[in-house]
């Protein structure tokens, strides 16, 4: 079974400042991709990132780049120079196929509570 | 915007009824997910559909049904409905039935059963 793990439940972090969000994930899986979404108070899901396990570089989009160790399986998210715009939850989510049907789902994590000051 | 419409936005209904929750794709997407967001069980998969076909059920109760049409939108029914259901539901939809395609997520729909 897939297992997403994210162990901070709140970060504080001050605004321009880098943040690391942790992500650890289980599966036997050969093949899965691994996700970031942020949830801000207003409730939406918003995609931010992902990584497939079988990419050779780190992902990157603008500010957020995820830091993937694969023997380590964890799949950081980095922020670079936060904004306040930033708090949000943040959750971590990993793709698998489903056998019967050949569907996939997502799975999540408990997600991380970011909180950026002035 | 992620191009993922749900409606409606808030539902407020009362135990035993039965609601009925409407998701439009992204132009072009095929599939349609059903997520479930509650304080007790965090973000859980439901079901997906590809192409009108059920391809992946998850922790689904008998008591919800889905079904995706001919033009791609999807419903999902929510039948004698129990306080434990009020919770965000969430419609996503990808490109294709499986792979590296990223799920994009609509705006959910807030059920409050009192």
């Amino acid at each position: 079974a897939q297992k997403i793990t994210q162990t901070q439940p709140g970060m504080f972090v001050q605004e321009k400042e880098a943040v690391t969000l942790d992500c650890t994930y289980d599966t036997s899986d050969p093949s899965y991709g691994l996700f970031w979404y942020k949830q801000p108070s207003s409730g939406e899901m918003i995609f931010l990132i992902y990584q497939g396990s079988y990419d050779q570089q780190n992902a990157t989009e603008g500010r957020y780049s995820l830091n993937f160790q694969k023997a380590r399986k964890s799949a950081n998210l980095v922020i670079s120079a936060s904004q306040l715009g930033d708090s949000a939850m943040y959750f971590c989510a990993m793709r698998s196929t489903i056998l019967t049907g050949g569907g996939n789902k997502l799975t999540f994590g408990t997600g991380t509570q970011l909180k950026v000051e002035l | 915007d992620s191009g993922v419409t749900q409606t409606p936005k808030h539902l407020i209904t009362a135990t035993g009824q039965r609601v009925t929750l409407r998701c439009s794709p992204r132009s072009g997407d095929l599939s349609v997910y059903w997520y479930q967001q509650s304080l007790d069980q965090g973000l859980q998969f439901l079901i997906q559909y590809y192409n009108g076909e059920e391809r992946a059920k998850g922790n689904i109760l008998e008591r919800f049904s889905a079904q995706q049409f001919p033009d791609l939108h999807s419903e999902l029914n929510l039948s004698s409905l129990e306080l434990g259901d009020s919770a965000l539901y969430f419609c996503a939809s990808s490109v294709a039935l499986a792979g590296g395609q990223t799920q994009y997520f609509g705006p959910g729909t807030r059920l409050t059963v009192l």
